[in-house]
């Protein structure tokens, strides 16, 4: 059974950092790109960060270039989002998601770890 | 950025009847060198994390019920519910995977009348 479990939320004031882990199980973590998708509460997804299979790939959207890093431990099939210089407008549920193998394809996602930004 | 627009922001039909969602991308999410539209669709349920229903525009996931159906090329696409179930009550999404960054439309926010 695909699994992918997120952890690290919590309540953190402005301008503070927090490092999001998502431990994945029932599938080759290996053979898949994995991605960050974030919603704020009562609002729509928006999406946050791929990293491709192997790691050598990186991408983020405009709003968190250079505040948020995406790493993945194939070894211990762990992805991260290290997120830095945190706002208020990062409030939201984020949630780890896997790609279908080979695409963009956002085909299994976890049930999210709420971030709440606020002094 | 491809900017997507569904339609309608609601609707509430009754059980058994059709549901119809639109949704229209900013510019064309048909890549010519393999034909296939790149564009999803996702069910979120309340309190529950978003679900794959479609891709390639047309493709149903594994385990979706094929009262499911996705439509439409280029810049226009249709999620139909041939029959509406309690079950399907939802937001649904639209999103492209043509390029990154991965954007959705802003949901449909689907109810029983």
């Amino acid at each position: 059974e695909v699994q992918l479990v997120e952890s690290g939320g919590g309540l953190i004031q402005p301008g503070g950092s927090l490092r999001l882990s998502c431990a994945a199980s029932g599938f080759t973590f290996s053979r898949h790109g994995m991605h960050w998708v974030r919603q704020a509460p009562g609002k729509g997804l928006v999406w946050v960060s791929r990293i491709n299979d192997d790691g050598s790939s990186i991408i983020y959207a405009d709003s968190v270039k250079g505040r948020f890093t995406i790493s993945r431990d194939t070894g211990r099939n762990i992805l991260y989002l290290q997120m830095n210089g945190l706002r208020d407008e990062d409030t939201a549920v984020y949630y780890c998601v896997r790609a279908l193998a080979g695409t963009k394809v956002l085909d299994f996602w976890g049930q999210g770890t709420m971030v709440t930004v606020s002094s | 950025d491809i900017v997507m627009t569904q339609s309608p922001d609601s609707l509430a039909v009754s059980l058994g009847e059709r549901a119809t969602i639109d949704c229209k991308s900013s510019q064309s999410v048909l890549y010519r060198s393999n034909n296939q539209n790149y564009l999803a669709w996702y069910q979120q349920k309340p309190g529950q994390p978003p679900k794959l229903l479609i891709y390639w525009a047309s493709t149903r996931d594994s385990g979706v019920p094929d009262r499911f159906s996705g439509s439409g090329s280029g810049t226009d696409f249709t999620l139909t519910i041939s029959s509406l179930q309690a079950e399907d009550v939802a937001v649904y999404y639209c999103q492209q995977y043509l390029n990154t960054p991965l954007t959705f439309g802003g949901g449909t926010k689907v109810e029983i009348k």
